[in-house]
């Protein structure tokens, strides 16, 4: 509905396992976001792409790995989680100076 | 980086209005304040977007004061379908990724 589309909706992992996430806007945006929200916590922007520049939240742990290989994907590549990293994973997009649309998320479990 | 305080939790009645407050006392010159809605285990959505008086739309009205220390969501007409958590966000439009999400409020509508 929004434009923005992610795949997988619901992913359940192993500590062990290696899995990516994907995002596609279509909406003709010029910056992408990924955010992770916890249960009962506050959504915490983890990535952003945009034109200009890359910009990381320091705390997110090396096991996630974002990858932007043109304005219109995102991908968060995902490697021996946690199970604390059990959360919705959001992408959101954006153009410009405008707010963020985001996307329906992806469900993820890790056992 | 401008904070805000939402109630944590509203009820109402289908067929009211609801005006959600949100205080944002140390609110910048280049902030402008942004309202998102969130169904369980569904990205945010955009509602509505303001700097200063009145602004509405389709789904909203938001209500900002001169001092612009508050501003006021209000929903015509709740239905059942208006159950959700409203965030308030309050940053500069320059740089999207530094708006930070709080609990925000959550909106019971009761038949």
């Amino acid at each position: 509905e929004t434009g923005v589309t992610q795949t997988p909706r619901h992913l359940v992992m192993g500590m062990t396992n290696k899995k990516s996430l994907k995002c596609e806007q279509h909406l003709g945006h010029n910056a992408m976001y990924w955010y992770k929200q916890s249960a009962k916590k506050p959504l915490e922007l983890m990535f952003v792409y945009s034109l200009e520049e890359r910009v990381e939240n320091n705390s997110v742990p090396s096991r996630f790995s974002p990858e932007c290989p043109n304005s219109s994907h995102l991908f968060l590549h995902l490697h021996t989680l946690q199970p604390e990293d059990s959360a919705l994973y959001l992408c959101a997009s954006s153009q410009d100076r405008g707010p963020p649309f985001f996307g329906p998320g992806t469900r993820l479990t890790v056992l | 980086l401008a904070k805000t305080t939402q109630p944590i939790s509203m009820d109402s009645y289908e067929g009211q209005e609801v005006n959600i407050t949100c205080s944002h006392n140390n609110i910048a010159t280049n902030d402008y304040i942004t309202w998102y809605q969130q169904f369980p285990s569904q990205g945010p959505r955009f509602i509505i977007q303001g700097y200063k008086t009145k602004v509405t739309n389709e789904v909203a009205s938001l209500f900002i004061p001169a001092d612009r220390k508050s501003s006021t969501l209000s929903l015509p007409r709740v239905s059942l379908s208006d159950t959700a958590v409203y965030y308030c966000l309050v940053g500069d439009l320059r740089s999207n990724y530094q708006l930070i999400w709080g609990a925000g409020t959550k909106l019971i509508i009761k038949p």
